[in-house]
């Protein structure tokens, strides 16, 4: 079965540095690889995936990812933080079920802080 | 326009009592999901429905029973309703169920259930 882990529930970055939120990642198979954002009272927006080729994926909102296949990790970054960008990030990763259908398995989420 | 539109947006109501959420997408997606969220924001994923059909079940009790008129529309009914179903349900909707893709989900705002 897959699995998502976020090991950091809060992340606190002061704005216009740099800021990274963890995930690292578990399925059988090639990984397809999620990043969605949950604003307050709203549903989640997709921010950005990776399939194959780069290991550096962009995004919206200026947010990338960097899949490492040998740490199983899937971080998402940006290099210049914003206090817009305060929310709920959610990493994710589709694998099938037992009948051959994409299953999304969501990680428990990190909030995101910025501090102006 | 609404991609994923769910109705009611909050639902208040009494222990035993049963319940409907209505979900209708209009992007013209194949496939549609009910997720739950709970008070400490873990989203699971409950059902999947693909051009009407069953596809996902996940462990969860028989008081909730998915309804999918037309690919477009994807129904939860509770019936008596626990304490413990209070959450957030978020109806969502992809193209495709499978196969290379990575499919991406769009997500409605979610309606808020409260059980007293």
């Amino acid at each position: 079965a897959q699995s998502v882990a976020q090991p950091e529930d809060q992340v606190n970055v002061a704005e216009g540095n740099p800021l990274t939120v963890k995930c690292t990642y578990s399925v059988s198979g090639n990984p397809y690889l999620f990043w969605y954002v949950q604003y307050p009272n709203r549903g989640l927006q997709f921010l950005l995936k990776y399939i194959t080729g780069d290991n550096l994926v962009k995004g919206s909102y200026g947010f990338e990812a960097e899949f490492n296949k040998s740490q199983t990790s899937f971080h998402l970054k940006k290099p210049s933080a914003l206090v817009s960008d305060s929310a709920l990030y959610f990493c994710a990763v589709r694998g099938m079920n037992s009948g051959g259908y994409q299953k999304v398995t969501f990680g428990t989420g990190t909030k995101l802080q910025v501090i102006p | 326009d609404t991609a994923v539109s769910q109705t009611p947006k909050y639902l208040v109501t009494q222990m035993g009592n049963d319940k409907s959420i209505k979900c209708e997408q209009n992007l013209g997606h194949d496939t549609m999901y009910w997720y739950k969220q709970d008070s400490k924001k873990f989203l699971k994923i409950m059902f999947s429905y693909n051009n009407k059909e069953l596809i996902i079940n996940e462990t969860v009790p028989n008081r909730f029973s998915p309804k999918s008129p037309d690919k477009a529309h994807l129904n939860l009914h509770i019936n008596s309703l626990e304490l413990g179903d209070s959450a957030v349900y978020f109806c969502a909707s992809s193209q495709g169920t499978g196969g290379s893709g990575a499919n991406v989900l769009t997500f409605g705002a979610g309606s808020r259930l409260t059980v007293l």
